[in-house]
């Protein structure tokens, strides 16, 4: 199975300024056929199921603001949320679907400083 | 609306057994791939089981094979998880989920929690 492992484990950010996860899986996700990373980020608050935020390692999902992004390949990556806003605060988790089983990091949670 | 949603969670003993639901509606649910991702409280999220469009094809983690059944009617456009010997640790919320276009899950129901206790 492939192990992805986020960092930090907690990250507390001041409103308005940069925050950033990062994700990286025990082997490669990148489909070379294709040239697509088959890595996804989802943003999780307390009592509601996962929200898709980025796929393809970098696509951001129709209707999430453009203050989130995701960058890398391979085996690293990164969520970038560019200016953090109150409604941010979540667990942020990035999920590798390239190989089967699909495996999620342990998340990142994210707080207002 | 775009929409799955689970039930059937519950208490159950250990050793006994459960069948949770997930309905789906807004969409052509026999185009998708649907998954069963679990979350254990204060856990990450963890892949249990998928099934293909027309039900011929499924696949389940290690720790659920041969005690949990996936299937689905597409009559009733609703798909299901038969758990059996049911053990402590599989206490969780349960989520179905949709495999959409990007291959990535895009789609999520509510969640229905599983307690396994005596």
């Amino acid at each position: 199975d492939i192990v992805m492992t986020q960092s930090p484990d907690s990250l507390a950010v001041s409103l308005g300024e940069r925050a950033t996860i990062n994700c990286k899986s025990s082997q490669s996700v990148l489909y070379s056929s294709n040239n697509k990373n088959y890595l996804a980020w989802y943003q999780q608050k307390p009592g509601q199921p996962p929200k898709l935020l980025i796929y393809w390692a970098s696509t951001r999902e129709s209707g999430i603001p453009d203050r989130f992004s995701g960058s890398g390949s391979g085996t690293d990556f990164t969520l970038t949320i560019s200016s953090l806003q109150a409604e941010d605060v979540a667990v942020y988790y990035c999920l590798q679907y390239y190989s089967s089983p699909r495996t999620f990091g342990q998340g990142t949670k994210l707080e207002i400083k | 609306e775009v929409q799955l949603v689970e039930s059937g969670g519950g208490l159950v003993q250990p050793g006994g057994s459960l069948r949770l639901s997930c309905a789906a509606s807004g969409f052509t649910s026999t185009s998708y791939w649907i998954h069963w991702v679990r979350q254990a409280p204060g856990e990450r999220l963890v892949w249990v089981s998928r099934i293909n469009g027309d039900g011929s094809r499924t696949t389940y983690a290690d720790s659920v094979k041969g005690r949990f059944i996936i299937s689905r009617d597409n009559a009733k456009n609703t798909l299901y998880l038969q758990m059996n010997s049911l053990r402590a640790e599989d206490t969780a919320v349960y989520y179905c989920a949709r495999v959409g276009d990007s291959s990535a899950f895009d789609l999520w129901g509510q969640g229905t929690m599983v307690t396994v206790s005596s």
